[in-house]
Formats: structure tokens, sequence, C-alpha cells
């Protein structure tokens, strides 16, 4: 495998259920995030770990939980969400530096959600 | 505050032709990056160009170049010699210069591109 994957790429799920979606990069990279994608809607960013330690929570609601167990590999936990969290999810990773640095992200194929 | 804009919600373009889709930016920063992504229908999205605000001269990755205009605040995206596999969603992305540790990124809402044979 090579670049940044996930995994599933379509999920459709009740708003009762727990779902996770998965994340691997493989591109030695030390900083992961994830996105939602909603129709005609920027990008909204949603959680960014820098060297496994989470450095950014946008006011994500708690029904959204994210994990990241090492640098290469992230996930995010799903419970009783609503249908309005129907969107494309996207995972992306980049090199971090604490010193300085703009670094591009790679971003995986997403997972598209739909929750009824 | 920080805020990509991207005006040309679609735009077709002939096969062979060049084509700039537009992007402007917001920021007082006077250090930042500028990102041009593309999003086929398979959704993921792919790194095309990059443009730091301290560079002299634009950016040219292959037929992709950016054709900054920094008093404008502007980072236009030129694709020369258009191809059918170019037919995407484009998107402008710059680094959020106040992201601090978290080389956040800040997204316009994309432009459609459909090329015709």
């Amino acid at each position: 495998e090579t670049g940044v994957t996930q995994t599933p790429r379509h999920l459709v799920m009740g708003m009762t259920n727990k779902k996770s979606l998965k994340c691997e990069q493989h591109l030695g990279h030390n900083a992961m995030y994830w996105y939602k994608q909603s129709a005609k809607k920027p990008l909204e960013l949603m959680f960014v770990y820098s060297l496994e330690e989470r450095v950014e929570n946008n006011s994500v609601p708690s029904r959204f939980s994210p994990e990241c167990p090492n640098s290469s590999h992230l996930f995010l936990h799903l419970h009783t969400l609503q249908p309005e969290d129907s969107a494309l999810y996207l995972c992306a990773s980049s090199h971090f530096f604490k010193t300085s640095g703009i670094y591009e992200q790679y971003f995986g194929p997403g997972t598209r959600l739909t929750v009824t | 505050a920080q805020k990509i804009t991207q005006t040309q919600p679609g735009m077709f373009v002939q096969e062979k032709e060049a084509v700039t889709l537009d992007c402007t930016y917001d920021t007082s920063d006077q250090s930042y990056g500028l990102f041009w992504y593309k999003q086929p229908s398979s959704g993921e999205m792919i790194f095309l160009i990059y443009q730091g605000s301290y560079d002299e001269q634009n950016a040219t990755e292959g037929r992709y170049s950016l054709n900054f205009q920094k008093a404008r605040k502007s980072a236009n995206l030129v694709i020369s010699a258009s191809q059918l596999g170019d037919s995407a969603m484009y998107f402008c992305a710059m680094r959020d210069p106040r992201g601090g540790a978290t080389n956040k990124l800040i997204f316009g809402t994309g432009t459609l591109l459909a090329v015709q044979p």
C-alpha cells in the first residue's frame, strides 16, 4: 500500500449504531488530520494529531471520537450520529516540525458516510 | 480573518486549451503558504502545487502553474494543454498562519472544471 488509505470507502449506518473509520498513512509523516466535506461547503477541519498528540479539536460534537494509536494510524469512532452528519470524511497526513515549516497534506480517498 | 475565495463554481474548457482557475485570499500575515488540490469524482484530494508567500518565482509543476500576485492577494491556477482527465473539482487552500503547530489549512469552496473533447 502506498500513500494514505481509508476504510471503509462507503458506510451506511443508523442513528443508534456505533462504527469506526480507519485511516493509515505509508508516507512516514508524523501529523494526521480528519476533515468533513459536506455538499457545497468548504472542507471543515475536525481534528489534528501531531506526534500522536491531539493538537486541534474544532468544536466537534462528542459523538465523533478520534483515536491515534501511533503515527501511521488514525481512527474516527462514531456513535449516535445524526442525518446531518452524512458527508465525505477525509483523512490526511503531513510532515510536522514544531519549530517551523509549511507542509502539504496528502489525502486519502475518503469514506462516504450516510446516516439513516 | 483568514479566508479563501473561489468565485467560479464551474468552468468549461476545450481539450488541449489552457484554463485559469481563480483564487483570492485574505490574510494580514506576511508568512503563509498557498496550495491547490484536485478532487476527482473518486473523492481523493490530490496535491498539485504549492506557493510560499516569500517565493519570488511563480510555482510550476508540469502542466500546472500558479500565477501568484501578492499585492492583489491572488493565487490563480493555470492548467495548460487541458486533458479529459483534468475534469474534477479544484480547491485552493491556505495554510492558516495562526494555525500554530497544527499546519492547519483553510479551503475555498472549489471550482468544478469540465474538459470537453
